[in-house]
């Protein structure tokens, strides 16, 4: 299986600064790479597939880049709504989730 | 909109078995391969099966094959989950998702989830 590894583990961000999650992948995925936000309580949600592809109504202030190996989730100018986990998936084999990277605002 | 409603969770005693369905609307079923995902409170995501629009593909985890079946009924829009032979580590909330690229392939929407819980 491939590894999805994130970090940091957490991360606490003032509002409208710039949150930037990491995942790593344990060996090449191309760009077979999504992204999701879950809020407690509520499904996950898409943000981010083929590494930088906006999903339908996702906010422009989330982007993503990264091929291969090493993949970014940027959030641009941080909203309270966006306090959450965060996953990052790869497809590139069977789906392989990596563990989340928790985002609190400050 | 795309909705996805789970249900069959509930406790059940380890060996024994459960079935999980996912009634879909929203959205035309027979075009979308589907995938179910789990995840224990407290922990990550974990890929547990997928299957093709028409049934013909199917994939599991190496943690539940042989023991779960995914299926599909696309005249009652409908995703199912046969679990047997159930274990303690198989104890999550179960999540019915749509797979636009194939039954490995991203979820583009998820239902809200349907907990299994697994004791004695």
């Amino acid at each position: 299986d491939i590894v999805m590894t994130q970090s940091p583990a957490t991360l606490s961000v003032s509002p409208g600064e710039r949150a930037t999650l990491s995942c790593r992948a344990s060996e090449s995925v191309s760009s077979h790479l999504a992204w999701y936000q879950r809020k407690p309580g509520q499904a996950p949600r898409l943000l981010i597939h083929g590494a930088s592809t906006r999903a339908t109504g996702i906010p422009a202030r989330f982007s993503g880049s990264g091929s291969g190996t090493e993949f970014t989730l940027t959030i641009s100018s941080l909203q309270s709504e966006d306090s959450a986990i965060y996953y990052c998936q790869q497809y590139n084999n069977w789906p392989t989730f990596g563990q989340g990277t928790k985002v609190e605002i400050k | 909109e795309v909705q996805l409603v789970e249900s069959g969770g509930g406790l059940v005693q380890p060996g024994r078995s459960l079935r999980l369905s996912c009634a879909a609307s929203g959205f035309i079923f027979d075009d979308y391969a589907m995938q179910w995902v789990r995840q224990v409170p407290g922990k990550g995501l974990e890929w547990v099966s997928g299957i093709s629009w028409n049934s013909a593909t199917t994939a599991y985890t190496d943690s539940v094959k042989g023991r779960f079946t995914i299926s599909r009924d696309n005249a009652k829009n409908s995703l199912y989950l046969q679990m047997s032979s159930l274990r303690a580590e198989d104890a999550a909330l179960y999540y019915c998702a749509r797979a636009p690229y194939g039954s490995g392939s991203f979820a583009d929407y998820w239902g809200q989830g349907t907990l299994v819980t697994v004791s004695s």
